[in-house]
């Protein structure tokens, strides 16, 4: 069972407008979030992040916003420009008792098309 | 700036095989991980490290396993490689604890199996 869901396998939007895209999750344990972006052939890069104690993070032309009741984020990019077309992938951190490394779970990406 | 190198970009091997993917990062960080990315299904955890010669099971850990020698290097096999492997390989390493929200990924390897 999928505990990060992004619903949409693709998104095109116009250059110049607001690209959203969106990530909903089920398991509550969850406490930080992020956004990667990925381009055909290469890793993931790391695009913009957010705790669960805050609901709006920004940088630049990202701006993440989370909802925690509806357990749902959100991925804004305003203006969206062609380089922006891309892979994105919405990712929950949660502590596991068992050592000390932070596991990520992934959505199942959207990708984004920015027509010039 | 963090560095993450995995041995190859892409990779056929046979049925029955014995696979090697090896990875290497040169920013000191305790973690590492294996992830394998499938169409519709995004990333999904195979195996991961907090230490050297410490390995934790992912999600998917049937017919892999993980060696971790030294702290920049971790290996991971398929013993006996089958169609369903056919996948693309990404290996990630990060700092640990809340340091280590952020995962650096390497380029990937594309394993074909056939």
């Amino acid at each position: 069972d999928q505990q990060v869901k992004q619903n949409s396998p693709s998104l095109s939007v116009q250059e110049g407008r607001i690209s959203i895209l969106n990530c909903d999750y089920t398991n509550s344990m969850f406490d930080y979030f992020l956004w990667y972006k990925k381009y055909p052939a290469e890793g993931p890069t790391f695009l913009i992040s957010i705790s669960s104690i805050k609901d709006k993070n920004e940088d630049g032309r990202f701006t993440v916003f989370l909802n925690k009741s509806a357990k749902h984020l959100s991925l804004h990019i305003v203006p969206s420009q062609p380089g922006d077309s891309a892979v994105y992938f919405c990712a929950a951190i949660w502590n596991p008792s068992s050592g000390s490394a932070r596991q990520l779970t992934f959505g199942s990406g959207t990708q984004l098309t920015v027509l010039p | 700036d963090v560095k993450v190198t995995q041995s190859s970009r892409y990779l056929v091997k046979r049925t029955g095989e014995k696979v090697f993917l090896e990875c290497v990062q040169d920013m000191d960080h305790e973690n590492m991980f294996w992830y394998r990315q499938d169409p519709g299904l995004g990333l999904r955890l195979i195996y991961f490290s907090y230490d050297v010669k410490m390995k934790e099971k992912g999600d998917i850990p049937e017919g892999y396993s993980v060696s971790r020698e030294k702290k920049e290097r971790f290996s991971l096999i398929l013993e006996s490689a089958s169609t369903n492997q056919t996948s693309m390989y990404l290996c990630a390493s990060s700092l640990p604890g809340q340091a280590g929200n952020e995962q650096f990924f390497g380029p990937g390897t594309r394993l074909t199996v056939l």
